[in-house]
């Protein structure tokens, strides 16, 4: 089944305890992305990733790491988390070889991790 | 620069009436744009896409949306509303060819 899968789905820890979100896609997508869903505020883009070791921030980027190691996966990493990093995260991905582009296609989405930052 | 504004956070109708979500957007070229899906502690699922081929686009479960260029609106319709419509529905426009810009959501309730 083509999904993208997320880890954990719920955390809660406390302030600056380093903490790692993983995603996993098994569509062999080029792109990847990460967003935070705050009530009011739709999705805003953390980071994105157009291909292996090709990163680039998003609207919100400040406190989080992303890398891209292999194609299939894109873990969020935050290394000291704040209480105003409490959010839902979803993890997206979609094609974007050749003439496709990764906006313009359909982006598929995690089941989302909510983060409680204490 | 590009925009999305969802000019509605809450719509309510009753079961079997028509559905209106309304979508303006601001775009300095010919952006697609886009309506997502979030049930109740669910993912994101796309509901429809307009990529410029025609301007009523038809989605999932029945939705549609309209392109007007004109009235730079984008608005997503139902004839008739379902309980299993209750969700929170996004419009997104293209940002560039790796970004997003999404609107702040609106919430479709729906009354038995």
């Amino acid at each position: 089944e083509a999904q993208v899968t997320q880890n954990p789905r719920y955390l809660i820890t406390v302030t600056g305890k380093k903490l790692t979100v993983t995603c996993s896609q098994n569509m062999n997508h080029e792109y990847m992305s990460w967003y935070r869903q705050d009530p009011g505020l739709g999705l805003r883009q953390i980071y994105y990733s157009m291909n292996v070791e090709v990163t680039d921030k998003g609207d919100v980027p400040e406190g989080y790491k992303v890398s891209r190691k292999e194609k299939r996966n894109f873990p969020l990493i935050l290394e000291s988390p704040s209480p105003n990093q409490t959010s839902l995260y979803f993890c997206a991905s979609s094609l974007a070889s050749g003439r496709a582009r990764a906006s313009y296609n359909e982006q598929f989405f995690g089941p989302g991790t909510r983060l409680t930052v204490l | 620069a590009q925009s999305v504004t969802q000019l509605d956070s809450h719509v309510s109708v009753s079961e079997g009436t028509p559905v209106l979500l309304r979508c303006n957007y601001s775009s300095s070229y010919s952006p697609s744009l886009f309506w997502y899906v979030q049930h109740p502690n669910k993912g994101l699922q796309l509901l429809l896409k307009y990529t410029s081929a025609a301007t009523l686009v038809k989605g999932i479960n029945g939705f549609e949306a309209e392109f007007k260029k004109s009235e730079t609106s984008f608005h997503l319709t139902k004839p008739s509303a379902h309980m299993s419509d209750a969700a929170e529905y996004f419009c997104v426009v293209t940002h560039s060819n790796y970004q997003l810009i999404w609107g702040a959501g609106t919430k479709l309730i729906i009354k038995p």
